[in-house]
């Protein structure tokens, strides 16, 4: 399959806590974005970096990724109740032009 | 923020009926898609649209399913005889061009079919 996977599948913190969330993939990509969907709702885009970055930051949010291990990762920082969701990552692949979802960690916090 | 638009947010249908879900795309993206979402499952692809025509489409897209942007501002995804294994979440997104944009995600239409 080229989907993603992400680790851990289910997370459970504290407010405050920071919770991170990690992606991994199986081909060469342009761009991996991240998205938060709350439960039976929409997918919210959250951050997107390409495959020449290696850090983006957005807020309380950082992204890694690490092009050689076919991976990223997703932080959040000081976590609040409000952050309680799934996060998806997505891959866009050097050819064709949709982008493939991981199966989403769901992180709960707790407040 | 600009914002995706889909209608209706649920829709109830008897197998074997058709459906169009309705998609209002952000005003200049060029580029459309359908996804879906089983309960529980992974989001999965299922078509790509430029320039009116379908630029990708995945092995769920077959033959009842069908697309199109008939005014130039909808995005209209149709399934000609509706299965219970369509039951999904069905999400529209656009984006301005392909590789390097961020892709704006509808709210989805939740599709039950009894």
């Amino acid at each position: 399959s080229q989907q993603g996977e992400e680790d851990p599948q289910a997370l459970s913190i504290q407010e405050g806590e920071n919770a991170t969330m990690n992606c991994s993939y199986k081909t060469s990509i342009n761009n991996l974005q991240w998205y938060r969907q709350n439960s039976g709702r929409g997918l919210v885009h959250l951050i997107l970096i390409r495959s020449n970055e290696r850090e983006k930051h957005s807020g309380r949010l950082r992204v890694t990724l690490d092009t050689s291990k076919k991976s990223s990762s997703l932080l959040i920082t000081a976590s609040r109740a409000a952050d309680t969701a799934s996060y998806f990552c997505a891959t866009r692949q050097t050819r064709g032009n949709q982008f493939y979802f991981g199966t989403g960690t769901s992180l709960t916090v707790i407040p | 923020e600009p914002e995706v638009t889909q209608t209706p947010s649920h829709q109830v249908t008897q197998m074997g009926q058709e459906v169009i879900l309705r998609c209002v795309p952000i005003s200049n993206h060029l580029y459309f898609y359908w996804y879906r979402q089983i309960l529980g499952q992974k989001v999965e692809f299922l078509v790509s649209f430029y320039n009116n025509e379908i630029s990708e489409k995945s092995e769920i897209f077959d033959d009842q399913f069908s697309v199109e942007r008939p005014d130039g501002s909808n995005f209209t995804l149709k399934i000609r005889s509706t299965k219970l294994e369509d039951s999904a979440m069905y999400f529209c997104a656009s984006e301005t061009e392909y590789s390097f944009a961020k892709a704006f995600f509808g709210q989805g239409t939740r599709l039950t079919v009894v």
